[in-house]
């Protein structure tokens, strides 16, 4: 597609439940990052992928938090069991490759837990 | 560690006045340098990126921003502010040796008629 594709964009769910965001890279780009953007934050790293692979998941706040990506494509993020505080945007940027060359950036998921 | 540091959370300006956003960092080999905007209910786009070369760099909207080594600073300037700058702006850092692009938590812009 012409640009980074999140989905769905907003998603309310109750305390409990679990959550999966997907999200659509740019074709070709191998690199993909995971954000979260609290209300009034900056952006929290999550997780980075490197083709299909993980190298780096430091900032996935408790095991709760997974993604995985296939295809060198889609990659979808899950929480289980969501808390209220896991209500946030979370973001998806895809590059060509490592952080040499620009992150594009998604519109975002904003998910409320309640 | 990697960490970036914007000092001021909220600035104002005038119309036509002059901006400079401030941006520390803490990086242990060279640098790759960002600026991003996010405009209400926008994603993030880039405005402008120093990997190496010449210390200031030309951006999008008429921005730049200067790159001091000597003060792991990448400030980001404009010489005269337009309405629809009014914005949020985030610094990022990464680097040759480092998978994370690590976002400063933004400064958000008001900008005065």
């Amino acid at each position: 597609g012409a640009g980074v594709s999140q989905s769905p964009s907003n998603k309310v769910t109750e305390k409990g439940k679990d959550v999966e965001l997907r999200c659509d890279p740019i074709s070709g780009h191998t690199a993909l990052y995971w954000y979260r953007q609290r209300l009034g934050q900056g952006l929290e790293f999550l997780i980075y992928f490197q083709g299909n692979s993980a190298p780096d998941k430091s900032g996935l706040p408790s095991d709760r938090f997974s993604a995985e990506r296939t295809g060198e494509s889609v990659s979808t993020l899950t929480i289980q069991r969501t808390q209220q505080e896991d209500s946030a945007v979370y973001l998806c940027a895809s590059s060509l490759e490592r952080t040499g060359s620009e992150a594009f950036f998604g519109q975002g998921t904003r998910l409320t837990v309640v | 560690a990697q960490s970036v540091t914007q000092p001021d959370i909220h600035i104002t300006v005038s119309e036509g006045a002059s901006l400079e956003l401030r941006c520390n960092y803490s990086y242990g080999a060279t640098p790759y340098l960002f600026w991003y905007v996010q405009s209400p209910g926008q994603g993030l786009q880039l405005l402008l990126k120093y990997f190496s070369g010449d210390t200031l760099v030309q951006g999008i909207k008429g921005f730049e921003a200067e790159f001091k080594r000597s003060q792991s600073s990448f400030n980001l300037r404009k010489p005269s502010v337009h309405w629809s700058d009014a914005a949020e702006y985030f610094c990022a850092v990464g680097g040759l040796y480092t998978d994370k692009l690590i976002f400063g938590t933004g400064t958000r812009l008001q900008v005065f008629p």
